[in-house]
Order: structure tokens, then C-alpha cells, then sequence
């Protein structure tokens, strides 16, 4: 069975620090990883990942992908109170359909000004 | 454009009732999912429609789960004699076609709340 870990469960910071979210997993086929920030309720996409030791960068957000240790993480630098949100980390099933996603429980950021 | 909708936002409902969640796909998406996420869990997929292919129904957790989707758009997910263990937030997404599992939209979501 899929597992998909994140840590920290909760994470509370000040305007303009640094934060890494971590992700770990265990698939028997991996194909991707994704991250998502979820305010409110809808989570909006982030980064796709399929390759290891290449970096994805959004703006403030980066995201790296480590294939032989079985982890990404999510970068913040600069930190606004608008990053505050719930960072999920997926990965596609590895069976046949690959369109199920299994979710970790997320790292719930809180920026404080 | 318009994103996926789903409605209503928030229902309370007794425990053994009935209820029905709607979902509105962006335009145009053939794919269409549906996720439960739990107080502090992680997002539990649900099922999965494709076009006209037979849905994926694998995540469904029990029997009084059942959804549908009309004319290959709205979908509507309706749980028999609600139980409070069914107390979540129930997440519907869309995408313009199968495997991309990336471009997958959420809508805002319906909190369901069972006393």
C-alpha cells in the first residue's frame, strides 16, 4: 500500500523566516510528486516532480525531490502571512490507475506577522 | 473562467438521514473525482469518472456511498443513513483528461456535519 508521511504536523512561524515542509513515501512504482497548499478547503497545485535533484521554483516556493532516500521537500524563504495554509504532499497510485492520489495528513503553516 | 463548484457549502444533518452533494466540473473537463478529508486526516480518494467509462468505485467506504454523474458533467455523491463517522469535508475535482493527475481542480468543497 501506498504511504505518504509529512512532518512537521504543524509548523508556526514569523513573517519572513525560512521554512522546510518534508515529505516522505514509500510507492511500489513511483511515477511523481505533487504538493499542494490548501487554504480554506480547495487545494491549489503547486509542483509536479519526477525527477531526482532537479529543483522546482515558484516566486518564494521551491521544491526538491530526492528519489534514492524517498523524500521532497517544500522550501518557503520569506515567509508572508499569506503562505499560512495546509501543505499536502501526494503521490499517484502505483497499480494501473494512476489518476487516484494517496495524500499525506499535511503540514499546517501559520505565519504570524 | 469559472472553476468547479459544489454546493452547498455547509450541511448539518441528522444521524440516519439522507444526503446528497453536488458537484459542477469546470467546462469541457472529462475526469471528475471525489476525496473525503476527515478532521486532521489527509484527502481519501473516493471515485473516479472518465468520460463514459465505468467509474472507479474503489474508495468508496461502505455500501450507503454512491454517486453519480449526469451527461458526463455535474456529479451528485449521496450517503444513506448518514453516520457521524461520515462528518468530513468532502472535496470534488476535475480534469481535462485522464493520467494527468496533476491538473486535478478542487472545488471548494462541502463540509457535512452529522449530529
Amino acid at each position: 500500500e501506498d504511504k505518504v508521511v509529512q512532518s512537521p504536523l504543524s509548523l508556526v512561524v514569523h513573517e519572513g523566516d525560512t521554512v522546510t515542509l518534508n515529505c516522505s513515501y514509500e510507492v511500489t512504482n513511483f511515477r511523481s510528486l505533487l504538493w499542494y497548499k490548501q487554504e480554506k478547503k480547495a487545494p491549489t497545485f503547486l509542483f509536479m516532480l519526477t525527477s531526482s535533484g532537479i529543483e522546482k521554483k515558484s516566486g518564494r516556493l521551491s521544491s526538491i525531490l530526492d528519489k534514492k532516500e524517498l523524500f521532497s521537500i517544500l522550501n518557503i524563504t520569506a515567509t508572508q502571512t499569506g503562505d499560512s495554509a495546509v501543505y499536502l504532499c501526494a503521490v499517484p497510485n502505483s497499480g494501473g490507475s494512476n489518476y487516484k492520489l494517496t495524500f499525506g495528513k499535511g503540514t499546517l503553516l501559520t505565519v504570524n506577522p | 473562467g469559472a472553476g468547479v463548484s459544489q454546493s452547498p457549502s455547509n450541511k448539518v444533518t441528522e444521524k440516519g438521514k439522507d444526503v446528497e452533494l453536488r458537484c459542477d466540473p469546470i467546462s469541457g473537463h472529462t475526469a471528475l473525482y471525489w476525496y473525503r478529508q476527515s478532521l486532521g486526516q489527509g484527502l481519501e480518494f473516493l471515485i473516479y469518472f472518465q468520460g463514459n467509462s465505468a467509474p472507479d468505485k474503489s474508495g468508496l467506504p461502505s455500501d450507503r456511498f454512491s454517486a453519480e454523474r449526469t451527461g458526463g458533467s455535474v456529479s451528485t455523491l449521496t450517503i444513506q443513513r448518514t453516520q457521524q463517522e461520515d462528518s468530513a469535508v468532502y472535496l470534488c475535482a476535475s480534469s481535462p483528461r485522464q493520467g494527468l493527475t496533476y491538473e486535478q481542480y478542487f472545488g471548494p468543497g462541502t463540509r457535512l456535519t452529522v449530529t
